[in-house]
């Protein structure tokens, strides 16, 4: 099975502008779950969509929102970039429910650069 | 009441050396506590993990304490190598509940020859 796929890599953008990341889970997988990660904070939670639906939602503000598709592929947008949102943006897929809950499977992330 | 909290932030390990990670958490409703591996320019990878009705999970050179009254539990990685050299998040989650996990801050691991 392909692993999960985030593109783009990188982006660099400029304060006040918004920027969208795209997530494709690994096949089968429904639940996609997005991260945050800074040195200094660390991997900090962001939204998780279950079949369309967003189930879960970090502390962020309103600047942050996503959405899932049909077919579990998600994309999450930020708008009026600030510097502060420069960050390596991460996405997780995961088989959900039963045994393996908790087992998320990470993309390589989208670093974004916000000048 | 959500907080994972982890240490050290940084480990300096020689080759064959033993790493000790540890971690600490407040809320008893955890019941499934991963750890995650991370190399530069990846995302993080799932190393191990273990639920509480357990003290202690082995997985080749990893191993999972498990203290649940303590409510701690620590990673040791055995005969440590210099590809062990990585960022390592613990974390712990409901599997009652949807996939909201929540990790510590990370340990950087090096390990020199």
């Amino acid at each position: 099975k392909a692993g999960v796929t985030q593109t783009p890599r990188y982006l660099i953008k400029t304060r006040g502008q918004q920027v969208t990341l795209s997530c494709s889970p690994i096949s089968g997988h429904r639940s996609v779950s997005w991260y945050q990660q800074t040195p200094g904070q660390g991997l900090q939670f962001l939204f998780e969509y279950f079949s369309e639906t967003q189930r879960n939602k970090g502390n962020f503000p309103g600047r942050f929102s996503g959405r899932q598709f049909s077919n579990s592929r998600s994309e999450m947008n930020v708008s009026t970039l600030e510097l502060g949102d420069s960050a390596l943006y991460l996405c997780a897929s995961s088989p959900d429910g039963g045994s393996r809950v908790g087992e998320q499977f990470f993309g390589p992330g989208t670093r974004l650069t916000v000048l | 009441q959500q907080q994972v909290k982890q240490s050290p932030q940084s480990l300096i390990v020689q080759k064959g050396g033993i790493s000790i990670i540890n971690c600490a958490y407040e809320n008893t409703a955890f019941d499934y506590f991963p750890w995650y591996q991370q190399f530069p320019g990846k995302g993080p990878a799932l190393l191990i993990a273990i639920r509480p009705d357990v003290s202690e999970k082995k997985e080749g050179r990893f191993t999972i304490s498990f203290n649940k009254s303590a409510k701690q539990f620590s990673l040791h990685i055995m005969d440590s190598q210099p590809g062990d050299s990585a960022t390592y998040f613990c974390a712990a989650t409901f599997s009652g509940g949807y996939q909201k996990v929540t990790f510590g801050t990370g340990t950087k691991l090096q390990v020199i020859p």
